[in-house]
């Protein structure tokens, strides 16, 4: 089965542009989420989408955004890029099976993440 | 406002020796969870908690979830090289999920 994959990799902007991730989850999983990690911040939640609707949600300004598509691909959209916008971006995508005692079980998977560095 | 507090932020461990790592939040969650991440490297998902009383294991590391107390461990039992990486926990609540620190974990021979 193919991992979570995340385009680009690597990405150089300047102050002021904007800026769209892509991420492409596992094949069945229908919920995607999202994560900013810097050295300063740490790591921070964007939000969380399932089957095309916004689920949970961060404290970021509204200048973050996303959204998913029908296959489940989801994309993270940054406008107005400032400099503490630069950052390790991850996606993850997961599953919910039932458990062998009968409870809900969530897998996490995380893609490589996507180095944003806004100059 | 949900706020994760993890401690220690830093533990140095000699190979065999067990440990446990604390992660408290301050308002009610619905989930929780434990990562690791080696360095340059992205998350990778250890544990999903989802009730009071939760317990999952996987190797050498078990996690536990206590409601009551906002209270979720992480414990290392008999301590390898392999496990040094840094460990995340991060509680879910009211729609909006928050991150510990990390706390680096060095396992010496």
């Amino acid at each position: 089965k193919a991992g979570v994959t995340q385009t680009p990799r690597y990405l150089i902007k300047t102050r002021g542009q904007q800026v769209t991730l892509s991420c492409s989850p596992i094949s069945g999983h229908r919920s995607v989420s999202w994560y900013q990690q810097t050295p300063g911040q740490g790591l921070q939640f964007l939000f969380e989408y399932f089957s095309e609707t916004q689920r949970n949600k961060g404290n970021f300004p509204g200048r973050f955004s996303g959204r998913q598509f029908s296959n489940s691909r989801s994309e993270m959209n940054v406008s107005t890029l400032e400099l503490g916008d630069s950052a390790l971006y991850l996606c993850a995508s997961s599953s919910q099976t039932l458990g062998t005692s009968g409870g809900v079980q969530e897998t996490q998977y995380f893609g490589p993440g996507t180095r944003l560095l806004v100059l | 406002e949900l706020k994760v507090e993890q401690n220690p932020l830093f533990l140095s461990m000699q190979e065999g020796k067990n440990y446990t790592i604390y992660c408290n939040y301050s308002t009610t969650s619905d989930r929780l969870y434990w990562y690791r991440q080696d360095p340059g490297k992205s998350l990778e998902s250890l544990f999903v908690l989802l009730s009071n009383g939760a317990v999952k294991q996987e190797g050498r590391l078990m996690a536990s979830l206590d409601t009551k107390a906002r209270l979720s461990t992480l414990h290392i039992t008999a301590a390898v090289h392999d496990l040094s990486a840094t460990y995340f926990c991060a509680a879910l609540g009211r729609g909006d999920m928050r991150f510990g620190a990390g706390t680096r974990l060095t396992v010496k021979p």
